[in-house]
C-alpha cells in the first residue's frame, strides 16, 4: 500500500518558488509518482509524472531522490492562479486499487 | 484533441432513485476510472475499466456499478440513492491502466440527492 503524506496546507506569495513534498515510504518498484492540481468544482489536472531523479516540464519540476521514498513538486514563480489543491499520487500500471489512492492533498494559497 | 467529457454536468435526484452517469474518454485512451469526491472524504476511487473489463474496484457498496463499451466510453450507475451519495463524480482516462501514463480528468458530474 503506497500511502502518501503531504502537508495539509501551505502559503506563499506571488513570484516565489513553492516546493511541496510528498512522502511515500512504501513505494513499490513499479510505481510512478504523479502530481495533480485541482481547482474548486473542477476535475484534477495532470501536472507532472516521474519515476526517479528529476523531471521538468513547462509548468513544474519534480524531484525524486534515489530512495524514491519522497518527492518534491516545485512550482517556479507562482501567481495567484496557482492557488489550488495539489495531490501526490503513487501507482503503477499493474493494477490494484491501492495504486489509485489520492491523499487529502495540499491546499496551496498564494497571496499578493 | 478533445478532453474527457462527462454528462450530465449536474443532476438532482431523490433518495431511493437510481442514476446513470456517462464518460467519454480522450480519443485513443482505453482506461477509464471513476472517483467520488466529497468535502469530508476527499477523492475516493470507485473503479477502473480497461478494454471493457473492470480491473480494479474501490471500497464502495454494490449499489455502485459501472461498465465500459467497445468504444471505451463508460457509464457508472448508482442504485437506491442515499443522501450520502451527494458528491462530485469524476471520470479519468489514460492510455494504460492505473494511471501509469497519467490520468486526465473530466469536469465531473455534480450529483445532489434530496
Amino acid at each position: 500500500l503506497a500511502k502518501t503524506t503531504q502537508p495539509i496546507s501551505m502559503d506563499s506569495y506571488e513570484g516565489q518558488e513553492v516546493n511541496i513534498t510528498c512522502s511515500h515510504n512504501n513505494i513499490a518498484t513499479n510505481d510512478y509518482i504523479t502530481w495533480y492540481q485541482q481547482f474548486p468544482s473542477q476535475g484534477p489536472r495532470f501536472i507532472i509524472q516521474g519515476y526517479k531523479t528529476k523531471v521538468t516540464n513547462e509548468v513544474a519540476s519534480l524531484f525524486i531522490p534515489a530512495d524514491r521514498k519522497s518527492s518534491t513538486l516545485s512550482l517556479p514563480r507562482v501567481s495567484l492562479s496557482d492557488t489550488a489543491v495539489y495531490y501526490c499520487l503513487v501507482g503503477d500500471s499493474g493494477g490494484g486499487a491501492d495504486g489509485l489512492t489520492f491523499g487529502k492533498g495540499t491546499h496551496l494559497i498564494i497571496q499578493p | 484533441k478533445a478532453g474527457v467529457t462527462q454528462t450530465p454536468r449536474y443532476l438532482i435526484k431523490t433518495r431511493g432513485q437510481q442514476v446513470t452517469l456517462s464518460c467519454s474518454p480522450i480519443s485513443g485512451h482505453r482506461s477509464v476510472s471513476w472517483y467520488q469526491q466529497t468535502p469530508g472524504q476527499g477523492l475516493q476511487f470507485l473503479f477502473e475499466y480497461f478494454s471493457e473489463t473492470q480491473r480494479n474496484k474501490g471500497n464502495f457498496p454494490g449499489r455502485f456499478s459501472g461498465r465500459q463499451f467497445s468504444n471505451s466510453r463508460s457509464e457508472m450507475n448508482v442504485s437506491t440513492l442515499e443522501l450520502g451519495d451527494s458528491a462530485l463524480y469524476l471520470c479519468a482516462s489514460s492510455l494504460v491502466p492505473s494511471g501509469g501514463a497519467g490520468q486526465f480528468f473530466g469536469p465531473g458530474t455534480r450529483l445532489t440527492v434530496l
